[in-house]
């Protein structure tokens, strides 16, 4: 069984400011993990993704997580926000092998830009 | 290439009532998946399909809830006997079946579910 942990649901930071969303992963078999944002009013559209290799990954806008075995976490993050990343983020997991499943979602985090 | 998209984008129905959902899936993906949403949660998996055949259900799938694809195209997601309980946001993703695209789900903007 796989799931993740996501802490925080609402996240407030200044335009402009350094953007950390936590996430925290559970699975008994070598994740792949994902970020995915839902704009207001649009569907869920993927970030970024880790499978395997590098554990540094970028995404788009800006955005990019790190997976860190040791500590089972694969953190987003953005140097500078805009206020334009205004969303709701969630963090997802899934794994290989098994190739079919449904990705695993966590509650989601609501991240606030203050102008 | 115009997305994933479901119909209808809201609906109201009284308990008791059977509703049916559709989604049309980006055409080369051969993966579609149907996922429910709460206020406040994150998606949560309910059922899969690999072209016509269905693959996956999720134990949140109860006998009341039908899904079909009969074609390899288009779904359909059937609610029977509606509760106040079915109330959620109907998700509908689509995917290519390649390994290196595992994970990357293009999503419809779903079918809000009123059940009054």
């Amino acid at each position: 069984a796989q799931s993740v942990t996501q802490l925080g649901s609402h996240v407030s930071v200044s335009e402009g400011a350094l953007v950390l969303l936590r996430c925290n992963y559970s699975s008994s078999v070598p994740p792949y993990l994902f970020w995915y944002v839902q704009y207001p009013n649009q569907g869920l559209q993927l970030l970024l993704k880790y499978t395997t290799g590098a554990t540094l990954v970028k995404g788009i806008n800006g955005f990019e997580a790190e997976f860190k075995k040791s500590e089972t976490s694969f953190h987003l993050t953005k140097p500078s926000a805009h206020m334009s990343d205004a969303a709701e983020y969630f963090c997802a997991v899934t794994y290989s092998g098994g190739g079919a499943d449904g990705l695993t979602f966590g509650k989601g985090t609501h991240l606030i830009i203050q102008p | 290439d115009t997305g994933v998209s479901q119909d209808p984008r809201h609906k109201i129905t009284k308990r008791g009532q059977n509703v049916t959902f559709r989604c049309d899936p980006i055409s080369e993906h051969n993966r579609l998946y149907w996922y429910r949403q709460t206020l406040g949660q994150g998606p949560e998996f309910l059922t899969y399909f690999q072209n016509e055949a269905q693959l996956e259900k999720s134990r949140l799938l109860s006998d009341r809830f039908s899904a079909e694809r009969p074609k390899g195209s288009f779904s359909t997601l059937e609610i029977q006997r509606t509760e106040q309980g079915d109330s959620a946001m109907y998700l509908c993703a689509s995917s290519s079946e390649y390994p290196r695209e595992l994970g990357k789900l293009f999503f419809g903007s779903g079918t809000q579910l009123s059940v009054l």
